[in-house]
């Protein structure tokens, strides 16, 4: 089953403690891509991986890091929280084909 | 202007109504459009799609999009509870490497019994 899998789905942290969230595909896509979901804002895109060792800013890059060392992660740091950054994020994937994009089920942050 | 403009709602019908949701957009450089269903604690799946102008069918779903007013909808026939979900609508910019979303704030619908 294809699969966009994210960890954790909750988390409460405290300011400036590092944290990382995960995410992984077995889609064998190249492209990925993190969004923040926040009420009265939508869906806003943070990062973006267009290939192993290629990621570009997206709207709201502020705050966090990516890496993309292996097609099938691309993992989200946020080197210092602060509370501005309690969302609701989404790490997606899409294929070469398009069909529009598989969304992992989200990880609700809270940063206190 | 915001690039996707879609009324928050909420929206509360009686099963087996139809449907309306709208979004209007600003920027004519765009292809793809999109909508996408979002249950309570879930993420995103996409809906339908369609590519440039005019209507497209799924079984009781109907995406239309109409460039010269830059209107995207969405049509629901004989709605059943089990649609009550958050409705987005979004579009993909044209070209570039970055296949960007840009999405609605979403439209909160309720179907009751």
């Amino acid at each position: 089953e294809a699969q966009v899998t994210q960890n954790p789905r909750y988390l409460i942290t405290v300011t400036g403690k590092k944290l990382t969230v995960t995410c992984s595909q077995n889609m064998n896509h190249e492209y990925m891509s993190w969004y923040r979901q926040d009420p009265g804002l939508g869906l806003r895109q943070i990062y973006y991986s267009m290939n192993v060792e290629v990621t570009d800013k997206g709207d709201v890059p502020e705050g966090y890091k990516v890496s993309r060392k292996e097609k099938r992660n691309f993992p989200l740091i946020l080197e210092s929280p602060s509370p501005n950054q309690t969302s609701l994020y989404f790490c997606a994937t899409r294929g070469q084909i398009f069909y529009g994009y598989t969304f992992g089920s989200g990880t609700r942050l809270t940063v206190v | 202007q915001k690039e996707v403009e879609q009324d928050p709602g909420p929206l509360s019908v009686p099963e087996g109504a139809i449907v309306s949701l709208n979004c209007t957009y600003s920027n004519s450089a765009f292809q793809y459009f999109m909508w996408y269903r979002q249950y309570s604690r879930k993420g995103p799946e996409l809906l339908m799609y369609t590519y440039s102008s005019g209507n497209k069918e799924d079984g009781r779903f109907t995406a239309q999009v109409d460039k010269s007013s830059k209107y995207i909808s969405l049509f629901i026939r004989d709605s059943q509870p089990s649609d009550s979900a958050t409705y987005l609508c979004a579009k993909r910019h044209s070209g570039g490497s970055n296949y960007k979303l840009t999405f609605g704030k979403g439209t909160l619908l309720t179907v009751n019994p």
